[in-house]
């Protein structure tokens, strides 16, 4: 299994800019999560999604959207990149059921400049 | 401001040593909490987690105790190795929140040889 797949690893975007960092998990969760992490500070909730069609804010959603079409996905979108939006993005599945935890992906590092 | 917090942002130990790192939560909400592990360039890895009823929990060399008169986690890492060198989080779970992991600044953790 691959667990949560992350795509890109690593992008440059110019302030203004637009993208859509990607997330997939192939192991059937219900839960999906979005969160970023500044340097040396822990993790801030984005967004996260109870199921597919099913999306909700976290933490710190301004500047951000998702989407949630299928079990397996869970894209996130930035519109008009700022600098502040320069961070290591992670996105995280769980189950729903039992076990709390979550499983991560490997993360996407962003630079706005 | 955050409900979970770290004493120490930074700790040091000799190889073979034992690590304690410290956690503060302030949500008495809080039924489950997780202590995350991650490498530099990496995402968060599980480690050990602790339900609220509980307030000890052993794996393999780590160990978790929990006190929830003074809302207070710690991670005992026995016999300290070059690869436990990482970023240590604590993280819990309101109850009631879908599953929102609400993560701590971490601790880094440091080997020394």
């Amino acid at each position: 299994n691959a667990g949560v797949t992350q795509t890109p690893k690593f992008r440059i975007l110019k302030i203004g800019q637009s993208m859509t960092l990607q997330c997939t998990q192939d192991m059937n969760h219900n839960y999906m999560y979005w969160y970023r992490q500044d340097p040396g500070m822990g993790l801030k909730l984005i967004y996260y999604s109870v199921g597919a069609g099913i999306t909700d804010k976290g933490e710190v959603p301004n500047g951000y959207n998702v989407s949630r079409s299928t079990t397996e996905d869970f894209p996130l979108r930035l519109e008009l990149a700022a600098p502040s939006q320069t961070s290591v993005y992670f996105c995280a599945s769980s189950t729903g059921q039992g076990w709390y935890g979550y499983t991560f992906g490997s993360g996407t590092r962003l630079t706005v400049v | 401001g955050e409900s979970v917090g770290l004493h120490l942002p930074t700790l040091s130990v000799q190889e073979g040593d034992n690590s304690i790192i410290n956690c503060a939560y302030s949500n008495s909400a809080s039924d489950y909490f997780i202590w995350y592990k991650q490498e530099s360039g990496k995402g968060p890895q599980f480690i050990i987690d602790i339900r609220s009823n509980m307030d000890k929990r052993q794996g393999q060399r780590v160990t978790v105790l929990l006190n929830k008169t003074v809302k207070h986690l710690s991670l005992q890492i026995a016999a300290t190795q070059p690869g436990d060198s990482a970023v240590y989080f604590c993280a819990e779970n309101i109850a009631g929140s879908a599953r929102q992991l609400t993560f701590g600044s971490g601790t880094q953790l440091t080997v020394l040889p």
